[in-house]
């Protein structure tokens, strides 16, 4: 069965301190992973997918099959960071589009940025 | 990019009433959305996939006849709740996936309170 842990429900760091959102997986095929923000008072977005291998905002996240992980990260953290992120699994074709989409999401870890 | 939208925002209805949420994909088709619920402080939940031209495909543990699901079009999937329990209060999101090898987008939610 699928499943998404993000064992962080709270994350509080100072601005300009690095940052690293946790999140593990459980799945028996190959994942498809990717990060979704949600910004108060406005929908779920996507951040970043781990097939890109794309830095936005200046976050990154690297996919580390052997520790069934895909940490979010940042350097330095702004204030504007502060949000709900969620990490999520694809199944097979999730992005290439062959399969269904459904996503499995994590319960999500709000990020709290100290000015 | 890309548009998903969901009317109503936020609805109030009394218990055993019926309600209809409405997911709209605004530049796009969609031939699959995906309906999740999102309890305070948990998860999203996947509830249902919603397939145009055919019958959705709940996840296990969804009543189909009480989360009555129509894609009545390439751009609107609607969510109606039947005889609504307060136990139903939730805050209701779709989702829809642009096209092959696209990205997914949700709407910006639906909070149903059932009094």
């Amino acid at each position: 069965a699928q499943r998404v842990t993000q064992p962080e429900k709270l994350l509080s760091v100072f601005k300009g301190a690095p940052v690293e959102l946790k999140c593990n997986y459980s799945y028996s095929g190959s994942p498809e992973l990717f990060w979704y923000v949600q910004y108060s008072r406005q929908r779920l977005q996507l951040l970043l997918r781990h097939i890109s291998r794309e830095s936005i905002k200046g976050f990154t996240a690297d996919l580390n099959k052997g520790e069934t992980s895909f940490h979010l990260k940042k350097p330095f953290a702004q204030e504007e960071d502060s949000a709900m992120y969620y990490c999520a699994l694809g199944g097979p074709g999730a992005y290439s589009g062959a399969g269904s989409y459904q996503l499995t999401f994590g319960k999500g870890t709000k990020l709290s940025v100290i000015p | 990019g890309a548009v998903v939208s969901q009317h109503p925002s936020r609805v109030i209805c009394k218990s055993g009433t019926s309600v209809k949420i409405e997911c709209r994909s605004l530049d796009f088709q969609a031939t699959t959305m995906f309906w999740y619920r999102q309890f305070p402080k948990q998860s999203l939940m996947l509830m249902a996939t919603s397939n145009e031209g055919s019958k959705a495909t709940y996840e296990q543990g969804v009543e189909k006849d009480k989360f009555l699901i129509n894609h009545a079009s390439l751009t609107l999937s609607t969510l109606t709740v039947t005889s609504a329990h307060p136990e139903d209060s939730s805050f209701y999101i779709c989702s829809a996936p642009t096209g092959w090898g696209n990205t997914i987008y949700f709407g910006e939610g639906s909070w149903l309170t059932v009094v």
